[in-house]
């Protein structure tokens, strides 16, 4: 069975460092959303991709977090510097093309995450 | 815009005993409505789907779900609940279409089971 890959399952850095985190979607899905997890809260969107492109990173903090998606199937999740309250599990999920009304298309598959803390 | 609300933190049910856990929406048109299961340090697991049709709908690993429109509702239950079953469960509503299709996920409700 198909399934999202992330990593570092973990990561652990200081303040003001730099880390990154990588996704690699199902094979075929045009579609990958980047989430946020703070501890005993739901995931939130921080961005979404169709293909290469950036279709909404309205709730991404761009003075610090930047995503790319070059050749848009793999993703790079990238923080800097990072700071205390940025620590979470950083879910990756991947759906097919979306395209008109909810439908299996919609559906979104979600990797095993990278529990990030920072220190 | 769309929200969820889940009014349980914590639930602690004995193993074998029947379980439900309550998600209340709110969204101004059709909702396509979803459960995920998420076991400790994991990732999302869809267990069950609402999108049309019977507002019964069946799950794996032997749950289901009802939509009620009128109360805006789409509750979880089970009717036996075994030890693997602990975990954090997130109900969520799908909103938009095409490119702007979003999820946006309730707080989450803890289960523990006890044997």
């Amino acid at each position: 069975e198909a399934e999202v890959a992330q990593s570092p399952r973990y990561k652990i850095t200081e303040k003001s460092q730099a880390v990154a985190f990588w996704c690699d979607p199902i094979s075929g899905h045009a579609t990958l959303y980047w989430y946020r997890q703070i501890l005993g809260q739901g995931p939130e969107l921080l961005v979404q991709f169709q293909d290469e492109s950036v279709v909404d990173d309205s709730q991404l903090p761009k003075d610090r977090f930047s995503a790319e998606r070059l050749k848009g199937v793999d993703s790079t999740l990238k923080i800097q510097p990072a700071e205390l309250g940025d620590s979470a599990m950083y879910l990756c999920a991947s759906s097919k093309r979306l395209a008109g009304e909810w439908s299996s298309y919609n559906e979104q598959f979600f990797g095993p995450g990278t529990r990030l803390t920072v220190l | 815009a769309q929200s969820v609300t889940q009014p349980d933190i914590h639930i602690t049910v004995s193993e074998g005993a029947s379980l439900e856990l309550r998600c209340n929406y709110s969204y101004g048109a059709t909702p396509y409505l979803f459960w995920y299961v998420q076991s400790p340090g994991q990732g999302l697991q869809l267990l069950l789907k609402y999108f049309s049709g019977d507002t019964l709908v069946q799950g794996i690993k032997g749950f289901e779900a009802e939509f009620k429109r009128s109360q805006s509702s789409f509750n979880l239950r089970k009717p036996s609940v075994h030890w693997s079953d602990a975990a954090e469960y997130f109900c969520a509503v799908g909103a938009g279409t095409g490119t702007a299709s979003k999820l946006t996920f309730g707080t989450g409700t803890r289960l523990q089971v006890t044997l």
